[in-house]
């Protein structure tokens, strides 16, 4: 009964593609973010949105680009795909304030030959 | 961004046993904190939330102690599927910061 849904979720695909991974979720929130995780390591966060048309850039040096036109779609967006961009993507999102956790989708798994 | 530390592990504990992990932060002004469970190759998943009262969900304790800036999950009667990453998470740290976990694996 997941409300956030990450599509796909895998994807193998070839060196120079311009890929976009999807995230959508149902439960109104305003506050959604996109990090990567290698496996066996923490997460890193690429991309934050507190809001319709306001983006942010978070820690990890990327590549990618993100958009919010509408409140439950938040895709991020590879111009031209590297093998060093293979790594799992997991979408989140959240409440207003600080006291409430985040809940993730299921994660895209990427894979750049 | 200032962060919390815990100790990778991996716990190896036997069913039943009780097992407790400790995360320490530095930020004295966090009033509270998130336990976050992730499975191997899976997205994390909220467990619980902490504050200072302290909380309880079943074989699942969290406690925070602001004096001495840590917090402590305590799980009893392990199970099988207990076995995951535990993530401490400071909730005033925003967007949260995920580090890598302690791991528990609950041997038969």
């Amino acid at each position: 009964e997941a409300d956030i849904y990450q599509t796909p979720r895998y994807l193998v695909i070839g060196t120079g593609k311009k890929i976009t991974l999807e995230c959508s979720q149902t439960m109104g929130h305003d506050k959604m973010y996109w990090y990567q995780q290698d496996p066996g390591m923490e997460l890193h966060l690429i991309h934050y949105s507190y809001g319709v048309n306001s983006t942010e850039k978070g820690d990890l040096s990327s590549e990618s680009t993100v958009s919010r036109i509408r409140t439950e779609h938040f895709p991020l967006t590879l111009e031209s795909a590297r093998p060093s961009h293979t790594s799992q993507y997991l979408c989140a999102s959240s409440e207003q304030g600080d006291y409430y956790g985040y809940t993730f989708g299921s994660g895209t798994r990427l894979t750049v030959v | 961004r200032k962060e919390v530390e815990q100790d990778p592990g991996p716990f190896n504990v036997p069913e039943g046993a009780t097992v407790a992990f400790n995360c320490t932060y530095s930020n004295s002004a966090s009033q509270s904190f998130f336990w976050y469970r992730q499975d191997c190759r899976k997205e994390p998943k909220l467990l619980m939330s902490v504050y200072s009262s302290g909380n309880e969900d079943g074989r699942f304790t969290a406690q925070l102690n602001r004096a001495s800036q840590y917090i402590s999950l305590l799980i009893r009667d392990s199970k099988l599927s207990d076995s995951a990453t535990y993530l401490c998470v400071d909730s005033g740290n925003t967007p949260l910061v995920f580090g890598k976990g302690t791991r528990l694996s609950v041997i038969a």
